[in-house]
């Protein structure tokens, strides 16, 4: 079956620095996107990978490991306005998303 | 119009009833679909349409019907709404089959 698995929920503290990760299994792969989605708001696009490796943005990166089914996003310099949930989400061989149930992201502080 | 529109922001609705929740977007994107949103499970895809005039079954069709008479519009019908809809549901769309997508602010729907 297809299956994304990420934390439910993850606390850091502002300033410092958070990875959230993701394992997929989906049936074949055409790229990993990341979205992050405020509390009462629509999900909005952050990252795209479909190859391996880091891909910069900012304060955020996003990993991609095709062999391994692994991804993470980072999160640098921790504001108050990065909490939300971050949802990862496969696109597998019919170019169907398979969506995780989302990362919430607690900043303290 | 700026991006992708839904109506109404929210609802109750009796059980039974007819609902038809709308979306409309001004990008000229082919791809447009309806999610539904509950708490600890990721977004699951109702109906999507690849191109006006086309529509596909996604995940958790069943109770739901859409259209797609143009490139614009994707409503999204509940025929007679049950309790289990009670959701949020998000409407989006891409411009390609590896395109980010682009969400409504969705529609916050409780089913009595």
């Amino acid at each position: 079956g297809q299956n994304i698995d990420q934390p439910t929920e993850m606390t850091a503290t502002e300033g410092a620095i958070v990875q959230i990760n993701c394992t997929y299994q989906t049936s074949g792969f055409n790229g990993l996107f990341w979205y992050q989605q405020h509390a009462g708001e629509a999900p909005t696009f952050l990252s795209y990978n479909v190859l391996d490796g880091l891909e910069e943005k900012g304060r955020f990166s996003s990993f991609l490991s095709r062999s391994k089914g692994y991804s993470y996003l980072l999160l640098k310099e921790l504001q108050m306005k990065d909490s939300a949930s971050y949802l990862c989400a496969s696109l597998d061989s019919n170019y169907q998303l398979i969506w995780g149930a989302g990362t919430k992201l607690i900043i303290k502080p | 119009i700026a991006g992708i529109t839904q109506a109404p922001t929210s609802q109750i609705l009796a059980a039974g009833r007819r609902m038809t929740l709308r979306c409309t977007q001004d990008m000229r994107h082919n791809a447009m679909y309806w999610y539904r949103q509950d708490l600890g499970l990721g977004l699951r895809l109702i109906h999507y349409s690849n191109t006006a005039g086309t529509t596909g079954k996604g995940e958790v069709p069943d109770g739901y019907s859409v259209s797609r008479a143009n490139t614009d519009d994707f409503p999204l019908t509940l025929a007679s709404a049950v309790p289990s809809q009670t959701s949020v549901y998000f409407c989006a769309s891409s411009g390609g089959q590896n395109e980010k997508l682009f969400f409504g602010s969705g529609t916050q729907l409780s089913v009595l």
